[in-house]
């Protein structure tokens, strides 16, 4: 069974362009949750997406935002590009995303410059 | 609101010496508490988690953890270290229900083995 996928693995952009990531759950799975990791701020909760609506969303700006499509698949954009959004961006699939574990992806490095 | 806190963001054993990493959680609602592990340039695996069934719980790789309520605690230990156990290890908690899928982690703990 495939784990889950991320794509690009690696990404260069410079401030104020926008960016996109996309990630391809474990079949079957319906939800979808990203995550920032910083050497400053650690690991932080983005959003999670569930049957293309998101369920659940964390403290970041507006300039971050995500969607879901119908085969599950998910993209993250981030438009804007800060320094600090240099990171590298995780997402996870479960199940129901209610009370099962979590697969998480290998990552995708932006780098902002 | 939730959180975490790891004591210690750097632990170093020795080969077949115990392991422990330290997780204090704060939580209004019963949590679901979970320890991963990060290995350079990968995503997070799941070792254990905890969801109330049973407070000691056994996970993969000889790892296993305690929920102690009254201390708010759970630590991971592992009885003797091996240098394929050297990562970066995350404790969470998740308030579950439809906000399962919204972990808050602690700062991380970077486990380093020596021979």
């Amino acid at each position: 069974k495939a784990g889950v996928t991320q794509t690009p693995r690696y990404l260069i952009k410079t401030r104020g362009q926008q960016v996109t990531l996309s990630c391809s759950p474990i079949s079957g799975h319906r939800s979808v949750s990203w995550y920032q990791q910083t050497p400053g701020q650690g690991l932080q909760f983005l959003f999670e997406y569930f049957s293309e609506t998101q369920r659940n969303k964390g403290n970041f700006p507006g300039r971050f935002s995500g969607r879901q499509f119908s085969n599950s698949r998910s993209e993250m954009n981030v438009s804007t590009l800060e320094l600090g959004d240099s990171a590298l961006y995780l997402c996870a699939s479960s199940r129901t995303g209610t009370d099962n574990e979590q697969f998480f992806g290998p990552g995708t490095r932006l780098t902002v410059l | 609101a939730q959180s975490v806190t790891q004591l210690g963001s750097h632990v170093s054993v020795s080969e077949g010496a115990l392991v422990l990493l330290r997780c204090n959680y704060s939580s209004s609602v019963p949590p679901y508490l979970f320890w991963y592990v990060q290995y350079p340039n990968q995503g997070l695996q799941l070792l254990l988690k905890y969801t109330s069934a049973a407070t000691l719980v056994k996970g993969i790789n000889g790892f296993e953890a305690e929920f102690k309520k009254s201390e708010t605690s759970f630590h991971l230990t592992k009885p003797s270290a091996h240098m394929s156990d050297a990562a970066e290890y995350f404790c969470a908690v998740s308030p579950g229900g439809t906000s399962y899928g919204k972990l808050t982690f602690g700062q991380g703990t970077i486990l380093t083995v020596h021979p």
